[in-house]
């Protein structure tokens, strides 16, 4: 079975400072890894995914990610955080045998100071 | 274009009752999932279609809970004699098909369930 574990529920950073969200994900076949944001009221939006080729992978609103396959993780992260990504950040790993149906993380809050 | 959509945005319902929830996924999208997500949790898995059929319920956690999606586009997700354990928000999404695994799941705005 597949599993995904976001390490800290919530974190906060400055606006400016890096992010970084950590994902680690358990899996039997070669993952395919996601993350969404959640704003509040609405729903999830993709942000990166990751399924072949290469490892860095570039998202949407200046979020990248890197698989590493080695150390069974998938971090997001962002070199200087806006306002604006103040959201709940969701690691999805797809089983692909079983339908594509996502398995999800417990989700990261991240709030940013001004 | 128009995205997923999901009726009613919000559900009250006394415990023991019968509740309907609407999904309507993006045209064209045959695979479509639902997900239920508690306070606090990340999304579970429950169903997903491909196409008129259910092919996959493992994620449904009891036989209360029941989906149907008759004419491959429509789904709607059906929960018999309600309990307060199954507040949640409901979660509907779509993708092109399942036969690759890197199609993205497009979400709606969820359903969100309160079982007095």
């Amino acid at each position: 079975a597949q599993s995904v574990t976001q390490l800290g529920s919530h974190v906060s950073v400055s606006e400016g400072a890096l992010v970084l969200l950590r994902c680690n994900y358990s899996s039997s076949v070669p993952p395919y890894l996601f993350w969404y944001v959640q704003y509040p009221n609405q729903g999830l939006q993709l942000l990166l995914k990751y399924t072949t080729g290469a490892t860095l992978v570039k998202g949407i609103n200046g979020f990248e990610a890197e698989f590493k396959k080695s150390e069974t993780s998938f971090h997001l992260t962002k070199p200087s955080a806006h306002m604006s990504d103040a959201a709940e950040y969701f690691c999805a790993v797809s089983d692909r045998q079983r339908g594509n149906k996502l398995v999800f993380g417990a989700g990261t809050i991240l709030r940013v100071k001004s | 274009g128009a995205g997923v959509s999901q009726t009613p945005s919000n559900k009250v319902t006394e415990k023991g009752k019968y509740v309907e929830l609407r999904c309507d996924p993006i045209s064209g999208h045959t695979a479509l999932y639902w997900y239920r997500q508690s306070l606090g949790q990340g999304p579970e898995f429950l169903i997903y279609f491909q196409g008129t059929g259910a092919a996959d319920d493992s994620g449904l956690p009891n036989d209360r809970f029941f989906a149907v999606r008759p004419e491959g586009s429509v789904s709607t997700l059906k929960i018999q004699r309600t309990e307060r354990g199954d507040s949640a928000v409901y979660l509907c999404a779509s993708s092109l098909n399942t036969g690759v695994g890197n199609n993205e799941q497009f979400f709606g705005p969820g359903t969100r369930l309160t079982v007095l």
